[in-house]
């Protein structure tokens, strides 16, 4: 059964900071890996899907990477700014047609 | 085109009472999926339909809870008799494809509240 992990469970950055978010699998037969973002209260946004086959996909302040072999990926955000302050959930997609979730990691980025 | 809606917003049942959570996918997309997401821990599937079929509800309670899409109107998942372990977030995803290929959307949730 896929299991997936994420670390750090929290994490206070101060504005501006360059940071990394990581997100584990445990079965790397996977389609696809999703990173979401959900704030208190509300839905989840889609940040990145990365595809089996891509290695990384980039949107604006955001990077994400997979590595299949090794069942990780991380998720980068560059230059950080409270509006980033949220929960990062990280997915994972194993063709039965639903998403394993991670617990998520909550940001924190300090004014 | 608006995105997934799910109504209520919020919910507040007693325990034993039904609750009816809804979901309109976005247009065109005629796949659904809902998970729920216990406080404290994560997002966990439930069940995956088509318009009037159900796919794969290996992830939803063998009681009390059914799920329906049917050819016209929103998705609808039922809890009956609902206790205090069944408050949750319930959330619904729609896609255009088989999520294999394409993301899910998610609608905000529903949150339900037994007392």
């Amino acid at each position: 059964k896929q299991e997936v992990t994420q670390i750090p469970a929290a994490l206070s950055v101060p504005e501006g900071e360059n940071l990394v978010l990581n997100c584990s699998f445990t079965d790397s037969a996977i389609y696809n890996l999703q990173w979401f973002r959900q704030d208190p209260g509300k839905g989840l946004t889609s940040l990145l899907l990365i595809q089996s086959s891509q290695r990384e996909q980039t949107s604006g302040r955001l990077n994400a990477s997979l590595d299949k072999s090794s069942g990780r990926s991380t998720l980068y955000i560059a230059a950080s700014q409270p509006g980033d302050s949220a929960t990062y959930l990280c997915a994972v997609e194993g063709g039965a047609n639903n998403l394993f979730f991670g617990t998520g990691t909550r940001l924190t980025v300090i004014p | 085109n608006a995105g997934v809606m799910q109504n209520p917003r919020h919910l507040v049942r007693r325990r034993g009472q039904e609750a009816r959570l809804r979901c309109s996918p976005m247009k065109g997309h005629s796949h659904v999926y809902w998970y729920r997401q216990l406080p404290e821990e994560g997002l966990k599937f439930m069940v995956y339909l088509q318009k009037e079929n159900i796919i794969d509800e290996s992830g939803m309670p063998k009681e009390r809870f059914s799920a329906e899409f049917p050819k016209e109107g929103p998705s609808i998942l039922r809890i009956q008799q609902v206790v205090r372990g069944d408050s949750a977030a319930y959330f619904c995803a729609s896609s255009p494809n088989p999520t294999g290929n394409t993301e899910a959307f998610f609608g905000q949730g529903t949150r339900l509240t037994v007392v």
